[in-house]
């Protein structure tokens, strides 16, 4: 049983270009969960959703910031015009149930330039 | 939201000595887990514990719900111990997991 993936490990984007970052949970999880960590720092979360719902975002950024999880395919982090100040550790977790054993991958280490 | 708070944020041991994490929570919680964030940045499970005591190898962990704190014991330390240990945990109104500011741990040879 694979854990839960996410691509690219390492993205690195110019200013004003958009971030795409996708996480496929571990098989039988429907929660996802997005946290992101800036250096020297600990996670912060961003986002919940289960398939193609949104159930908490209250950790997003009101701008450039979206998250899906569809039907099919993984869940997608979408960074748009992205700025110096997005470059962090982006990790995604799933879990079985809301309160179930979360984990995580591996994360994405975004930089922006 | 629930607030929670790790100590002590820094900690530098020999190795071979015995350890103890502390994690304080603000209110009742679903699910507590522990994970060691090595120096790669990767996180790794250590204790799903939303009460309880739980052993694995030299580390063992237990939570007081009813008192609101965890408590990560480490036991003969080795370096690669190393890093940054989190506590997070979930309360009975959300899915989301919130996180201390984890406690970075130093082990010197």
């Amino acid at each position: 049983n694979a854990g839960v993936m996410q691509n690219p490990r390492h993205l690195v984007r110019r200013r004003g270009q958009e971030a795409r970052l996708r996480c496929s949970p571990m098989k039988g999880h429907s929660h996802v969960y997005w946290y992101r960590q800036l250096p020297e720092e600990g996670l912060k979360f961003m986002v919940y959703l289960q398939k193609e719902n949104i159930i908490d975002e209250s950790g997003m950024p009101k701008e450039r910031f979206s998250a899906e999880f569809p039907k099919e395919g993984p869940s997608i982090l979408r960074i748009q015009q992205v700025v110096r100040g997005d470059s962090a550790a982006y990790f995604c977790a799933s879990s079985r149930t809301s309160t179930a054993e979360a984990f995580f991958g591996q994360g994405t280490r975004l930089t922006v330039v | 939201g629930i607030q929670v708070e790790q100590s002590p944020p820094d900690l530098i041991l020999q190795e071979g000595a015995n350890s103890t994490l502390r994690c304080n929570f603000s209110d009742s919680v679903n699910n507590l887990q522990w994970f060691h964030q090595n120096p790669w940045g990767q996180l790794i499970n250590l204790f799903y514990i939303p009460s309880g005591t739980k052993q694995n190898g030299r580390l063992s962990a237990t939570t007081v719900a009813t008192e609101r704190y965890s408590l990560l014991y480490i036991s003969s330390s080795q370096t690669t111990d190393s890093g940054v240990y989190f506590c997070a945990v979930v309360d009975t109104n959300a899915g989301k997991s919130t996180f201390g500011d984890g406690t970075t741990l130093t082990v010197k040879p």
